[in-house]
């Protein structure tokens, strides 16, 4: 079975730039989730997708960040503008359904200069 | 502060048992978990453990939950180069997989 796949692995950019990010999930998987991983921290969860709606994005800086997951299946996390805070990698991860067992992609790690 | 804490750095020698801590804060954790994380990739899911067990062993690992204490460990046997990695402990909070909390994670070095 094909995992969790993400692109790019790598993005650099200047501070007020965009970026876009993205994630195919593992067939038939209908949760989605997109975390922020800062360099020595723990994963924190940015926002959650049940199939093409999402459950919770109470962590989302909504002012700058937007995602959506298009027919239930792939999704793009985009910055819009981005900010030096905002250097981390971005990992996406994907459940069956709302099931405890995620399964996560290898992260794109993003350069804010 | 954060809500899951684990501490940083673990060394041990190959061979040898690894014992890495977690302590949590909120009572209504429902499941607890732990993840493996190696260089360049994405998280692994070891184990999980439900709030209302309080030990649990697959293979070389065991994980044990004190709830009084809100404290969770995982034992790694026989610890290997391999197992050379990031730990993290994580809870959910809710019974629909939802509110995930990560831990800073641990890192573990397995000397030779």
């Amino acid at each position: 079975e094909a995992g969790v796949a993400q692109s790019p692995r790598y993005k650099i950019i200047e501070k007020r730039q965009s970026v876009a990010f993205w994630c195919n999930p593992i067939s038939g998987h209908a949760t989605l989730y997109w975390y922020q991983q800062i360099l020595g921290q723990g994963p924190k969860l940015l926002i959650q997708f049940q199939n093409n709606g999402v459950v919770d994005d109470s962590q989302l800086p909504k002012d700058r960040f937007s995602a959506e997951r298009l027919k239930g299946v792939d999704s793009t996390l985009k910055i819009q503008p981005a900010k030096l805070e905002d250097s981390a990698v971005y990992l996406c991860a994907s459940s069956l359904e709302r099931q405890y067992e995620q399964y996560f992609g290898p992260g794109t790690r993003l350069t804010v200069t | 502060g954060e809500d899951v804490e684990q501490s940083l750095f673990l060394s041990v020698r190959e061979g040898d048992s690894s014992v890495i801590n977690c302590t949590y804060t909120d009572s209504s954790s429902t499941y607890l978990y732990w993840y493996k994380q190696e260089p360049g990739a994405g998280l692994q899911l070891l184990t999980y453990i439900f709030s209302n067990m309080d030990m649990k062993q697959d293979q070389r690992l065991t994980v044990l939950l004190n709830k009084k204490d809100k404290h969770l460990s995982l034992r790694i046997a026989d610890t290997q180069t391999g197992d050379s990695a990031i730990y993290f402990c994580a809870e959910t909070r809710d019974n629909y997989g939802q509110n995930f909390v990560f831990g800073p994670g641990t890192r573990l070095s397995v000397l030779p």
